[in-house]
């Protein structure tokens, strides 16, 4: 069976530190990857999405950075963290197919300092 | 770029049915309605999906209207651990599988 690993589950950094979030995805070959972020008490914002190795697709403008250097492999980083970027990060994934919903890791809970 | 609207919040007793609309009514023809559903400080739950038909689940039941431009999820016995953050989301097939993600609708059922 398919599943989603997120980590960290919780994070403390320090402004101007530097960030990398990792998501993996076990169980599936070349599937839609995806980053939102959700601030305190509201929904969740799209980030990055990815087709394929390499392919990063940027939703908003904003400090942080993804890549995909593997098929199952998702990578959200900051070289220099703002208080901004505090949030709730998740990751998801879809399998290949036209009619697929959406899964979702477990989230990571990122707090700037 | 959410395309739907959902009241922010709904309250519902243990037991009973909980009927939570959603309005999209700039839907397109292939555009299907997702429902998730997110528990505090867990990621979203994907509960059920159709594009024009109802649909049924183990977990629920999603109405479309016949000019589909609005939807209810069903939840038809709801528990007190049914209490969650209800997203409802308009996807288009081919654009890449991306969601948007609105504001939802917070559930609380009342013992």
């Amino acid at each position: 069976s398919q599943t989603i690993h997120q980590w960290p589950a919780t994070l403390v950094q320090p402004v101007g530190s530097p960030l990398s979030l990792e998501c993996t995805v076990e169980g599936t070959s070349n599937p839609n990857l995806y980053w939102y972020r959700q601030a305190a008490g509201r929904g969740l914002q799209l980030l990055f999405y990815s087709v394929g190795i390499g392919q990063i697709s940027s939703e908003v403008p904003q400090n942080l950075s993804a890549s995909r250097p593997q098929d199952r492999q998702f990578i959200l980083s900051s070289k220099k963290l703002l208080l901004s970027d505090s949030g709730f990060y998740l990751c998801a994934w879809i399998p290949a197919g036209r009619d697929q919903p959406q899964h979702f890791g477990d989230g990571t809970r990122l707090s700037i300092l | 770029d959410a395309k739907t609207t959902q009241p922010p919040s709904m309250d519902c007793a243990e037991g009973r049915a909980a009927n939570l609309p959603c309005n999209h009514s700039t839907i397109s023809g292939n555009e299907y309605v997702y429902w998730y559903r997110q528990i505090h400080s867990q990621g979203p739950q994907y509960i059920i999906h159709g594009l024009k038909n109802n649909e049924t689940n183990e977990m629920a039941s999603l109405i479309i209207t016949e000019d589909r431009k609005s939807s209810t999820l069903i939840l038809p016995h709801a528990t007190l651990r049914d209490t969650a953050v209800y997203y409802c989301i308009v996807r288009v097939i081919y654009n890449f599988n991306k969601f948007y993600f609105g504001s939802g609708t917070k559930l609380n059922v009342k013992p």
